[in-house]
């Protein structure tokens, strides 16, 4: 079975660029995340959807982030304008959730590099 | 602060040695799991343990948890060196969904 599927896997771009991130979460699966990794802040929820519903945006570090799930197969993670200090390793993640704290399975994450 | 934070940040051991980590936490928690993750990829799920749980086993790996002093510990017993990889902690809250992530420790093991 397909894992979770995130695109690109590397991203460079210049400053001021729109970036998008894509993810598919394993099918099934009815909450999905996305995380953003760097050396300095560690790991960190941006937002978490249930259902396709934004439950929590309360990590989306700025109005330049936004995030959508049209449907329960992909979700974007768009930064428009990026900046340097955006770059990070941004993951997406997916679980079954009919309850609390169920198990996370993970993307490769996309590599970003904001120039 | 983030809810769980592991220890050490950084751990060297010989293959076959045990390595042990260390994690604490602040608020009441539905369970605790640890994930691994190697260079450069996703994070992997290695283990869950329930708040009413004190102990659990999977393999080489042992995690005890201690809800009165909001801590857990992982054990990983006669290691290689393919066990090289970040080891986070991640805490599940009682009302909510999602997962608060430790710092890690950079578990190292050397041949």
């Amino acid at each position: 079975d397909a894992g979770v599927i995130q695109s690109p896997r590397h991203e460079v771009t210049e400053m001021g660029q729109e970036v998008t991130l894509r993810c598919k979460p394993i099918s099934g699966h009815n909450s999905l995340f996305w995380y953003r990794q760097t050396m300095m802040r560690g790991l960190e929820l941006l937002i978490y959807f249930n259902n396709n519903v934004p439950i929590d945006d309360s990590g989306m570090p700025e109005d330049r982030f936004s995030a959508k799930m049209p449907n329960a197969s992909f979700s974007t993670l768009k930064i428009q304008p990026s900046e340097p200090r955006d770059s990070a390793v941004y993951f997406c993640a997916s679980s079954l959730s009919n309850r609390t704290g169920v198990v996370q399975f993970f993307g490769p994450g996309t590599r970003l590099t904001v120039l | 602060s983030q809810q769980g934070e592991e220890d050490p940040q950084a751990l060297s051991i010989q293959e076959g040695e045990n390595a042990t980590m260390n994690c604490s936490y602040k608020t009441s928690i539905n369970n605790l799991q640890w994930y691994r993750q190697n260079s450069g990829r996703g994070l992997v799920h290695l283990i869950l343990i329930r708040s009413n749980e004190r102990e659990k086993h999977s393999g080489r790996l042992r995690v005890t948890l201690d809800t009165s002093k909001k801590s857990s510990s992982l054990l990983i017993t006669a290691s290689r060196a393919a066990d090289t990889a970040s080891y986070f902690c991640a805490t599940a809250l009682r009302a909510a969904r999602q997962l608060t992530f430790g710092s890690g420790t950079q578990l190292t093991v050397l041949p």
